[in-house]
């Protein structure tokens, strides 16, 4: 049982170059969500999606797309990288209900834009 | 906003003493979870306490939850070198968990 796997695991990108960030979770859970991690700011919440054909927006969005066709993938577009994106992003999952919150984490990608 | 607030930001202890963090919130909820990270990685789970509940231990980990003040803490009792990670509290109604900044708790041997 792999979880919830990333990848890739490092990356670095030119400004204005578009990438996406794959994630994918083999427990059948509804909730799948991506954060990113900067020094000092802890965890911030950009999209999230609560079924696939389901994604909303989190604490900040701008500059990201993501689309849920399946259960099992939650991918993270970049558009046009910018310097201000550089940062450690997280996928996570969770089954849902009020008996299932646990949320899984992935190992990160670490994401430098030059 | 659901997020926590911990606090303290950073923690310093030595093997063998307990830790406490604590946890702020604005919002109700329907539950308050607490995660770890070490350096680098993804979170990782600990425990869930739910708006019902106003004590909850798991191993080393005692958990608290008063609703009427918003707030939580957790402890670790007997901190061992292995301890030393940033800790983080999910306050949440719904079942995505956001995060404050958490707390870095680094336990000498």
């Amino acid at each position: 049982n792999a979880g919830v796997t990333q990848t890739p695991k490092f990356q670095v990108l030119k400004t204005g170059q578009s990438m996406t960030l794959q994630c994918a979770q083999d427990m059948n859970h509804e909730y799948m969500s991506w954060y990113r991690q900067d020094p000092g700011m802890g965890l911030r919440l950009i999209h999230y999606s609560v079924g696939a054909g389901i994604t909303d927006q989190g604490e900040v969005p701008n500059g990201y797309n993501v689309s849920r066709s399946t259960t099992e993938d939650f991918p993270l577009r970049l558009l046009s990288a910018a310097p201000s994106q550089t940062s450690v992003y997280f996928c996570a999952s969770s089954q849902g209900g009020l008996m299932n919150t646990e949320a899984f984490f992935g190992q990160g990608t670490r994401l430098t834009v030059v | 906003s659901q997020q926590g607030e911990e606090d303290p930001q950073a923690l310093s202890i030595q093997e063998g003493e307990n830790a406490t963090m604590n946890c702020s919130y604005k919002t109700s909820i329907n539950n308050l979870q607490w995660y770890r990270q070490n350096s680098g990685r993804g979170l990782v789970h600990l425990i869930l306490i739910r708006s019902n509940e106003r004590e909850k231990h798991s191993g080393r980990l005692r958990v608290t939850l008063d609703t009427s003040k918003k707030s939580s803490s957790l402890l670790i009792t007997a901190s061992r070198a292995a301890d030393t990670a940033s800790y983080f509290c999910a306050p949440s109604r719904s079942y995505i968990p956001t995060f404050g900044r958490g707390t870095s708790l680094i336990v000498h041997p």
